[in-house]
């Protein structure tokens, strides 16, 4: 089945406490990218990335780092998290233009 | 903002009736995609729209494009209980990124 799937689904955490969200997805698509989501603001982009080794900011990427060793992997990370940094957060995969997105991961800072 | 604008925020309709769902942005674009979330789940992409096409359909959605008013619209017919979600549009300018709006969530009472 044709998935993308982001671990930890939640996690609750305190400030500065770096932690990884991971990004898995098994369709072999070049185009990755991490969103997030925020009442009122929609879903906004993070960073993206086009392809192995290329990676990009997006719209909101302070406080956040990605990498894109392999294909099927583009882990999150937040170094220092902060309380503004609590969120929805979601990775997308593409193909043929359309988006294909993981479940979530729910992040509260505190 | 990039960002699509949907109209109305809200929308609550009976079974069987319709639900039209406008979008408005304000860049040019490659093409305009409608996507679903159901309440805290990853977004489900419905239907993709190029620049130079005016009219779609998929099942029971029916997408318009008007590009020199910057508008979409997306049209649910014969709506079901099981269509109550969040909905959303997303524009590509061809920029590596789609621009999501903020949603309208759609009830259907059973």
């Amino acid at each position: 089945e044709a998935q993308v799937t982001q671990n930890p689904r939640y996690l609750i955490t305190v400030t500065g406490k770096k932690l990884t969200v991971t990004c898995s997805q098994n369709m072999n698509h070049e185009y990755m990218s991490w969103y997030r989501q925020d009442p009122g603001l929609g879903l906004r982009q993070i960073y993206y990335s086009m392809n192995v080794e290329v990676t990009d900011k997006g719209d909101v990427p302070e406080g956040y780092k990605v990498s894109r060793k392999e294909k099927r992997n583009f882990p999150l990370i937040l170094e220092s998290p902060s309380p503004n940094q609590t969120s929805l957060y979601f990775c997308a995969s593409e193909g043929t233009g359309e988006l294909f997105f993981g479940e979530g991961s729910r992040l509260t800072v505190l | 903002s990039q960002q699509g604008e949907e109209d109305p925020q809200a929308l609550s309709i009976q079974e069987g009736e319709n639900a039209t769902m406008n979008c408005s942005y304000k860049t040019s674009i490659n093409n305009l995609q409608w996507y679903r979330q159901n309440s805290g789940r990853g977004l489900v992409h419905l239907i993709l729209i190029r620049s130079n096409e005016r009219e779609k359909h998929s099942g029971r959605l029916r997408v318009t494009l008007d590009t020199s008013k910057k508008s979409s619209s997306l049209l649910i017919t014969a709506s079901r209980a099981a269509d109550t979600a969040s909905y959303f549009c997303a524009t590509d300018p061809g920029a590596n990124n789609l621009f999501f709006g903020t949603g309208t969530r759609l009830t259907v009472i059973p």
